[in-house]
C-alpha cells in the first residue's frame, strides 16, 4: 500500500522558515517525479513545486527563490525548505505524485500557519 | 502556464440526478487529466485519470472523456456519498495546475 507521510507543519511568524518533510513508502521512490501541492484555507488546490527523478526543479512564481525542494532516495523522503514565509503561504501541504503516467498518490496533509 | 477553467463553481442536485463537470485547458494536453474528489479535512482522491480511465476501486457511475483541450467528468447518478468538491489537473507540463473547482451539493 502507497503511503505518503508528511510532518515539520505549524505556526510561524512572518519571515520565519519551516522544513517539511515527506516519507514515502510502498513504492520505488527513487523512480517518480514528486511535488508539493498546497491548500490555503477555504480555497482550492494550488500546485507548489517539483523534482525530477533526476533532480531537477521546478516552482510556481510566487515561491520561487524563497522556497527549495530536494530529495533523498536513499530514505525515500521528499523536503521542502520554505524560507521568508509570509500570511498568504498558509496552507494545507500536500506532498504528492501528480505527474507522468500510472497512478497518482497523496499524503494526507500538514498544516503551515503564518501568523504574528 | 496552462490555464485550467473548469465549471459550474456549484451545482444543487438531488440524489439519483446526472451531474456533468467540465474542464476546458488553455492549451491541448493530450489525455493528461485527472479529475479528483475532495470532501472536507480530507485530501484529494484521485477519480480518474488518464482523462477517462477509471482508478481502481472508484464506482461506475464516474466517467470521464475529452482530449486536447476539451474534457467531463461525469456522475451518472449521483449518491449521498458524491457531496463534495471536485477538481481538475492537468499533468501534461510544469507548473502543474488545477481547475478553480466545483461543489455539489444537496439541493
Amino acid at each position: 500500500e502507497v503511503q505518503l507521510l508528511e510532518s515539520g507543519g505549524g505556526l510561524v511568524q512572518p519571515g520565519g522558515s519551516l522544513r517539511l518533510s515527506c516519507v514515502a513508502s510502498g513504492f520505488t521512490f527513487s523512480s517518480y517525479t514528486m511535488s508539493w501541492v498546497r491548500q490555503a484555507p477555504g480555497k482550492g488546490l494550488e500546485w507548489v513545486s517539483g523534482i525530477g527523478t533526476g533532480g531537477d526543479t521546478y516552482f510556481r512564481d510566487s515561491v520561487n527563490g524563497r522556497f527549495t525542494i530536494s530529495r533523498d532516495n536513499s530514505k525515500s523522503t521528499l523536503y521542502l525548505q520554505m524560507n521568508s514565509l509570509r500570511a498568504e503561504d498558509t496552507a494545507v501541504y500536500y506532498c504528492a505524485q501528480v505527474t507522468g503516467s500510472g497512478s497518482y498518490w497523496w499524503g494526507q496533509g500538514t498544516l503551515v500557519t503564518v501568523s504574528s | 502556464d496552462i490555464q485550467m477553467t473548469q465549471s459550474p463553481s456549484s451545482v444543487s442536485a438531488s440524489v439519483g440526478d446526472r451531474v456533468i463537470i467540465t474542464c476546458r485547458a488553455s492549451q491541448g494536453i493530450g489525455s493528461w487529466l485527472a479529475w479528483y474528489q475532495q470532501k472536507p479535512g480530507k485530501a484529494p482522491k484521485v477519480l480518474i485519470f488518464p482523462a477517462s480511465s477509471l482508478q481502481s476501486g472508484v464506482p461506475s457511475r464516474f466517467s470521464g472523456s475529452g482530449s486536447g483541450t476539451d474534457f467531463t467528468l461525469t456522475i451518472s447518478s449521483l449518491q449521498p456519498e458524491d457531496f463534495a468538491t471536485y477538481y481538475c489537473q492537468q499533468a501534461n507540463s510544469f507548473p502543474v495546475t488545477f481547475g478553480g473547482g466545483t461543489k455539489v451539493e444537496i439541493k
